[in-house]
């Protein structure tokens, strides 16, 4: 298995511009997330996931869009970049049964800085 | 509202030492916590998952326990090694939430 898997790795946008950012896990988890990762604080939750068709917001979700047609796909959609949204963005997945249950799994994450 | 603290932000410690990374959540009503690594310009790492029922959980060098009524988990390192430097993470699942709060994180410095 891949696990999660992000692309791109690193990208510079003008204010403005509009890009989306890739995710896809082969774990076959419902839930999924997307973090942001300012430097030297936690991750804040924009969106979430738990299962195609059903999306949520987080805590810091203006300015971004996602959609979840399949179980495998979560894009993170920005609108209008700004400064504000240079950041490292994360990820993530988790099952639902098994054990253990609700372990997160990661993506090497995104790296945007927004000029 | 849940929230999550870890103290201290950085340490520092000579190879060998055995070290506890500390993790503070302010609502008890938790379903599981889960430790993370986090090696510089890397995603995160799973290291430990503790379930709301039990108490610890181990996996080589590493203790994670769990105390829901004093709003307290700590991570336990035997034997630190250099190879252990990155930052330690927390992340708390409420009951009745699909969501995970996070930590700010311990960078932990094992020096050779």
């Amino acid at each position: 298995n891949a696990g999660v898997t992000q692309t791109p790795k690193f990208r510079i946008l003008k204010i403005g511009q509009s890009m989306t950012l890739q995710c896809t896990q082969d774990m076959n988890h419902n839930y999924m997330y997307w973090y942001r990762q300012d430097p030297g604080m936690g991750l804040k939750l924009i969106y979430y996931s738990v299962g195609a068709g059903i999306t949520d917001k987080g805590e810091v979700p203006n300015g971004y869009n996602v959609s979840r047609s399949t179980t495998e796909d979560f894009p993170l959609r920005l609108e209008l970049a700004a400064p504000s949204q240079t950041s490292v963005y994360f990820c993530a997945s988790s099952q639902t049964s098994g054990s253990p249950r609700n372990e997160q799994f990661f993506g090497p994450g995104t790296r945007l800085t927004v000029l | 509202k849940q929230e999550v603290t870890q103290i201290p932000a950085a340490l520092s410690v000579p190879e060998g030492e055995n070290l506890v990374l500390n993790c503070s959540f302010t609502d008890s009503a938790i379903y599981n916590l889960q430790w993370f690594r986090q090696d510089p310009g890397k995603g995160l790492t799973s290291l430990l998952l503790i379930q709301s029922s039990q108490r610890e959980q181990t996996s080589g060098r590493l203790n994670a326990s769990l105390d829901k009524s004093s709003g307290r988990s700590t991570l336990y390192i035997a034997a630190s090694q250099p190879g252990d430097s990155a930052t330690y993470l927390c992340a708390v699942k409420s009951s009745g939430t699909y969501k995970y709060i996070f930590g700010t994180g311990t960078r932990l410095k094992v020096l050779a």
